[in-house]
């Protein structure tokens, strides 16, 4: 089942505001990762996390490994209309073998 | 290079039905890997491989079957297709390495609907 909790589910933003996602879970992850999918498309790396407190860019994406290795949050700033997709975190447990799971998905919508 | 490619990109069976999406990387990726994609659950894990001949079940192998005879091609099969099987399939290949392993590269998906 469901081993990540991602929230929010969805976003109706302004274009030009800021944008925060997060995914939290009760299981230690060795390695964060956040996606993005277009309609009609499959998912897209952004930013992959390897170690607890790690704060990575990429351009205005800010991604960072939750200290507790719990959580991990997803910033964007300045948003604009091709932001617009599903945003999805994904992670290793070893207790699942080290197998990704996924969250079930933020849904970005920007109003221009 | 053409990436991750699947086939068909659509397709409607009737219950019962058997079929093979197919998936192919020309990336030289070692793993390899099937998920399906419902709405309000993210990407669940069918069927993963980590190399030509090695296969292993995820978090939802029952009703498919996978092999994996070369590196590049990846099939995933439905035995007898039921309208739970319904659902948007994805087919992801990453390189082998502690790091770059984690780094999957995904197909367009095929969407399979099942009457």
């Amino acid at each position: 089942g469901q081993q990540l909790n991602q929230s929010p589910q969805s976003m109706f933003i302004q274009e030009g505001e800021d944008v925060s996602m997060n995914c939290t879970s009760s299981s230690i992850f060795n390695t964060w990762l956040w996606y993005k999918q277009d309609p009609g498309e499959g998912p897209v790396l952004l930013i992959a996390l390897y170690k607890a407190g790690e704060l990575t860019s990429n351009g205005r994406l800010t991604a960072q490994f939750g200290i507790t290795r719990k959580d991990s949050f997803l910033n964007i700033s300045a948003s604009i209309p091709s932001d617009v997709g599903i945003y999805f975190c994904a992670g290793r447990i070893m207790e699942y073998g080290n197998k990704l799971v996924f969250g079930a998905g933020t849904i970005l919508r920007v109003k221009s | 290079n053409a990436g991750v490619t699947q086939t068909p990109k659509f397709q409607v069976l009737k219950t019962g039905q058997s079929m093979t999406l197919q998936c192919a990387q020309d990336m030289n990726h070692e793993y390899m890997s099937w998920y399906r994609q419902d709405p309000g659950m993210g990407l669940r894990l069918i069927h993963y491989s980590v190399g030509a001949g090695i296969t292993d079940q995820g978090e939802v192998p029952n009703g498919y079957n996978v092999s994996r005879s070369t590196t590049e091609d990846f099939p995933l099969r439905l035995l007898s297709a039921a309208p739970s099987q319904t659902s948007v399939y994805f087919c992801a290949s990453s390189p082998s390495g502690t790091l770059s392993y984690n780094e999957q590269f995904f197909g367009p998906g095929t969407r399979l609907t099942v009457l």
